[in-house]
């Protein structure tokens, strides 16, 4: 069975570009999370969706960050502007929803704001 | 305020030797705990999982963990370690009713030979 893909797997772009994560779900999963990983702050939850709604975005950094989820079975989170704090490793994660519920992530997004 | 505590960043265990990393919560009540494993570029993958009854779970590659409610823990702990154990170990919490999680910083374990 596929799990959790992410793309692209690195990403290095400038100060004020735009950029687009992509994460396509296990298929049969409804949940979907994104979390951002630094060695400061470590793992944060930045968005929780449930049945393609956003359920919980008090994570969401600021008006830079938007996520969505346009189907069932993939997701976007988009930075625009981007800055150089925004450099971390952002890994989405989805599950059959409900606290009981294991979470199967990607292998995360590497992005470096030069 | 709710949090999750580990207290060690970096345990250093020499092969075969036994591994306990620690976990300490802080919640109103009990929650769901998870502990969770990460591989050098690689995204987490779920060790264990406990939600209620016998408090020791049993978990996938030799790790089983104990939950001790009167010192709010969730020790993970394996008999023997092996040099392909070397990886970042995270305790993450789900208050009952949520489903997102809240992770601890995470411990590093370096395996020597």
């Amino acid at each position: 069975d596929a799990g959790v893909i992410q793309s692209p797997r690195h990403e290095v772009t400038e100060m004020g570009q735009e950029v687009t994560l992509r994460c396509k779900l296990i298929s049969g999963h409804n949940s979907l999370f994104w979390y951002r990983q630094t060695m400061m702050r470590g793992l944060e939850l930045l968005i929780y969706f449930n049945n393609n709604v956003p359920i919980d975005d008090s994570g969401m950094p600021e008006d830079r960050f938007s996520a969505k989820m346009p189907n069932a079975s993939f997701s976007t989170l988009k930075i625009q502007p981007s800055e150089p704090r925004d450099s971390a490793v952002y890994f989405c994660a989805s599950s059959l929803g409900g606290p009981d519920q294991p979470q199967h992530f990607g292998d995360g997004t590497r992005l470096s704001i030069l | 305020a709710q949090s999750v505590t580990q207290p060690d960043i970096h345990i250093t265990v020499s092969e075969g030797a036994s591994l306990e990393l620690r976990c300490n919560y802080s919640y109103g009540a009990t929650p769901y705990l998870f502990w969770y494993v990460q591989s050098p570029g690689q995204g987490l993958q779920l060790l264990l999982k406990y939600f209620s009854g016998d408090t020791l779970v049993q978990g996938i590659k030799g790790f089983e963990a104990e939950f001790k409610r009167s010192q709010s823990s969730f020790n993970l702990r394996k008999p023997s370690v092996h040099w392909s154990d070397a990886a970042e170990y995270f305790c993450a919490v789900s208050p009952k009713g949520y489903s997102t999680l809240t992770f601890g910083k995470g411990t590093m374990l370096l395996v020597s030979p």
